[in-house]
This record gives C-alpha cells, sequence and structure tokens, in this order.
C-alpha cells in the first residue's frame, strides 16, 4: 500500500462546478499535512496547509480526518485557471511524502 | 528574490555519461531537497541537508547518485554512470526551517533524459 493514495482522475468539470479530491495516507503518525498545486510542466507550488479544524481560503477548503486518516479539497466555483495537479503531502518527524497527484482539467 | 534555481533546464545525454545537477536554494534558507519526479512514482525525495550537511540520503536509489552542499547558496546532484531509468524530472526545493511543517520552495526542475 502506499504512504499516499490520491485518484489520478482526470476529474473534468465545467466552469462553476465545485469539486473534491480526496486523499489517504497510512502512516498514523504523520503530523503535517498539505495541499501543493502542480501546473503542467511546471514546479509544484504550496496551495494550503491543512489543519485540525479545517480551513478555508477564498474557494479552497481542505479537511483533515485523522480517525480515518485521510485528507480532502474542496475547490467552489471552479475556474479555468484551476486546471492543474493537485498534490497531498503527508510529513512525519522525518520525511515529507507526496501522493502522485490528482489532475484536474476545468472546462468552459 | 530569485527563487530556487536550477540548471540546466534540459540534459539529453547517453548511457554511462556522468550528469551533473546544481541548484542555488534561496537565500537564508537553511534546508535543500532534491526531489525526483517520475509518472509512475510520482514527486520522491532523495536528499535533504540542513545548514550544508547531508541530513537523509535513503531515497537515494543507489551508489550511482551523489549530492553535495559545499556551500549554503549552492548544491549539486550527480549520476554516474546515468542509466535510461534515472530519465525523470529532478526538482531542488528549499525551506526556511524545518522538514514537515514548513512551505518548500521548488525550483522549475531539470527534465532529464538518459538515452
Amino acid at each position: 500500500r502506499k504512504e499516499v493514495e490520491q485518484d489520478p482522475g482526470p476529474f473534468n468539470v465545467p466552469e462553476g462546478a465545485t469539486v473534491a479530491f480526496n486523499c489517504t495516507y497510512s502512516n498514523s503518525a504523520s503530523q503535517s499535512f498539505f495541499w501543493y498545486r502542480q501546473d503542467c510542466r511546471k514546479e509544484p507550488k504550496l496551495l494550503m496547509s491543512v489543519y485540525s479544524s479545517g480551513n478555508e481560503d477564498g474557494r479552497f477548503t481542505a479537511q483533515l480526518n485523522r480517525a480515518s486518516q485521510y485528507i480532502s479539497l474542496l475547490i467552489r466555483d471552479s475556474k479555468l485557471s484551476d486546471s492543474a495537479t493537485y498534490l497531498c503531502v503527508v510529513g512525519t518527524a522525518s520525511k515529507l511524502t507526496f501522493g502522485t497527484g490528482t489532475r484536474l482539467q476545468v472546462t468552459l | 528574490d530569485a527563487g530556487v534555481i536550477q540548471s540546466p533546464r534540459h540534459e539529453v545525454t547517453e548511457m554511462g555519461q556522468e550528469v551533473t545537477l546544481r541548484c542555488k536554494p534561496i537565500s537564508g534558507h537553511d534546508y535543500l531537497f532534491w526531489y525526483r519526479q517520475t509518472m509512475m512514482r510520482g514527486l520522491e525525495l532523495l536528499i535533504y541537508f540542513n545548514n550544508n550537511v547531508p541530513i537523509d540520503d535513503s531515497g537515494m536509489p543507489e551508489d550511482r547518485f551523489s549530492a553535495k552542499m559545499p556551500n549554503a547558496s549552492f548544491s549539486t546532484l550527480k549520476i554516474q554512470p546515468s542509466e535510461p531509468r534515472d530519465s525523470a524530472v529532478y526538482f531542488c526545493a528549499s525551506s526556511e526551517t524545518g522538514l514537515y511543517y514548513n512551505e518548500q520552495f521548488f525550483g522549475p526542475g531539470t527534465r532529464l533524459t538518459v538515452l
């Protein structure tokens, strides 16, 4: 079983739609959680950290469920510019582990 | 700030050749990371440094890979000899403090093709 698992997609959604991604992790000792965004042929960039209480940044909402060991990312009112690969990242005391990403394609 | 700088951006070489990838982290960042990204395996941490000292190299695939950080503003990742399975995008990243709770800033990557 992979340490961090994501549905690779692609998720094809129309502009304005709401889309949600889930990510599961296997190490119960994980301490930190992030979502990174990676555009095609570009480097990953931090989208948002994920806190135990959940957090929101504009149209983006991240949730953490420690009991079930999964993280979610909700994107409301999708824009064409949201098209990218979203990487789930989980950290322990010794390392960060990146998921292989979920690809989102927002269409007109 | 110029961000993390990597060179070359693209490298095409033949099997058996030595490849050297270079990275300049963001000034003032104490941590430097080398990653490899492939379609099959995603982004994998190869090695990271703290204040120029290698801390964890458990992700380095084998002895053909080596990394150095002679000073706070420069690091290299060397593959000798290179093999076709080394073809991937290699990213360098840096962060101010901490491995797991701070944002990592990635360079643009080096796209390596070994023929």
